[in-house]
Order: structure tokens, then C-alpha cells, then sequence
């Protein structure tokens, strides 16, 4: 199974939106609504801020929202703030009943 | 809350076998997917393995030659065994717990555990 593909680093400054992309194929991302998304800060491990494409957990601000469209899922952070400077994940569960991550996009705050 | 705690020997030969614990505490450990995934030094996550607490077992097509996942109820802990390892093994090990109800996320992570295949 090959990673799911995300820019591999995006910018903003604080209080405008970005957007990271993560693409995948038929038998991950567009097969089903099973993509999270995860934040890491360094030296921590991944929280996850969205699951099953739009959904967020209990606690995690509403300035993250996610979407899909075919094999392509989004999230979007609005309002950056510099806290939200991380690595964020996309991954997705495939056909094959296994997981599968993308590279990684480095957010940085300006 | 559940919590998991991985531990290992830190540094492992080339061509040897890394064997690696999760111990589940502040919950059961029935009814749930486990999973093991691992990060390189500076690259991206990697899923590993899951077992579910009866035994059943899936793994990454890339790594299943080499992987063993386990479980053991009665101790709570989940078990990783990779064999023949090289330099390219070297990374952060977590375990996670995929959350309830969805086979779409981990909600749960452990701290990580940093292994270094080295002679």
C-alpha cells in the first residue's frame, strides 16, 4: 500500500485559513468515510482533530473541519494561531481492513 | 481513561529480532483494536499491525514477513515482535487504540517508545 500524498509543508499567517490536502486512491480515501486527521507536536505523540472525515473529537476547537471529494480529503484550519504550529497526518482506513498514513505536511505560523 | 505505556530495549542489533510491550491501563482491554505504528527520525507515520482482544490479526503488506502482534489479556499488554531487523527499522514505536464505533481513527496513543537498530 503506498502513502496517502500531502504537500509536504504549508504556511500562514496567524488569523488567516490554510488548507492541507491528502490524496489517496479507490481502495483508501475514496472507498469509504474513514479518514482522521492527527496534529503532532514535536517530541509528542498524534492527537487526532478530525475523524471520519468531518467529525471532531470532544475538546478539539472548531477552527479544524475536514471534507472529501473522490479520493482527495482537506483539512482546514481557520483563526491560525500559532499554537496550531505542528505536523499533521491524514490516514485512512483502505479495503484491505489496514491503515494507511500520509507523508505529513509541516504547518508553519508566519 | 485509558492509557497505554509502551517499553522495549532501546537499541537493537542488525539481523536480531525487537521485541516491544504496551501495557493498557484505566480501561479494558476487550472489545477493542490495538494496533502498532511507527515513526522514523524526522519521516511520517507508518501502521504496523492490529489484533483484536480474541486474537484476530491484520498487517501492513510491506512489513508482514517480519511482524508478529500479540495480546495477553490477563497481563493487559499487547506485544510486537519484528525480526531481522536493519537500520531502516530505527523509529519511534507507538501503540494506539482505534477508537469505538468507527474503523476510522486512533483516539488513544501512548507516549512512544524510541528504538535504535544499531550494531
Amino acid at each position: 500500500q503506498s502513502a496517502l500524498t500531502q504537500p509536504a509543508s504549508v504556511s500562514g499567517s496567524p488569523g488567516q485559513s490554510i488548507t492541507i490536502s491528502c490524496t489517496g486512491t479507490s481502495t483508501d480515501v475514496d472507498a469509504y468515510n474513514y479518514v482522521s486527521w492527527y496534529q503532532q507536536h514535536p517530541g509528542k505523540a498524534p492527537k487526532v482533530i478530525i475523524y471520519d472525515v468531518t467529525y471532531r473529537p470532544s475538546g478539539v476547537s472548531n477552527r479544524f473541519s475536514g471534507s472529501k471529494s473522490d479520493n482527495t480529503a482537506s483539512l482546514t484550519i481557520s483563526g491560525l494561531q500559532a499554537e496550531d504550529e505542528a505536523d499533521y497526518y491524514c490516514s485512512s482506513f483502505t479495503v484491505s481492513s489496514t491503515w494507511v498514513f500520509g507523508g505529513g505536511t509541516k504547518l508553519t505560523v508566519l | 481513561q485509558v492509557q497505554l505505556q509502551e517499553s522495549g530495549p532501546g537499541l537493537v542489533r542488525p539481523s536480531e529480532t525487537l521485541s516491544l510491550t504496551c501495557a493498557v491501563s484505566g480501561g479494558s482491554i476487550s472489545s477493542n483494536y490495538w494496533s502498532w505504528i511507527r515513526q522514523p527520525p524526522e519521516k511520517g507515520l507508518e501502521w504496523i499491525a492490529y489484533i483484536y482482544h480474541s486474537g484476530s490479526t491484520n498487517y501492513n503488506p510491506s512489513l508482514k514477513s517480519r511482524v508478529t502482534i500479540s495480546v495477553d489479556t490477563s497481563k493487559r499488554q499487547i506485544s510486537l515482535k519484528l525480526s531481522s531487523v536493519t537500520a531502516a527499522d530505527t523509529a519511534v514505536y507507538f501503540c494506539a487504540r482505534k477508537q469505538e464505533g468507527t474503523w476510522g481513527t486512533f483516539d488513544i496513543w501512548g507516549q512512544g517508545t524510541k528504538v535504535t537498530v544499531s550494531s
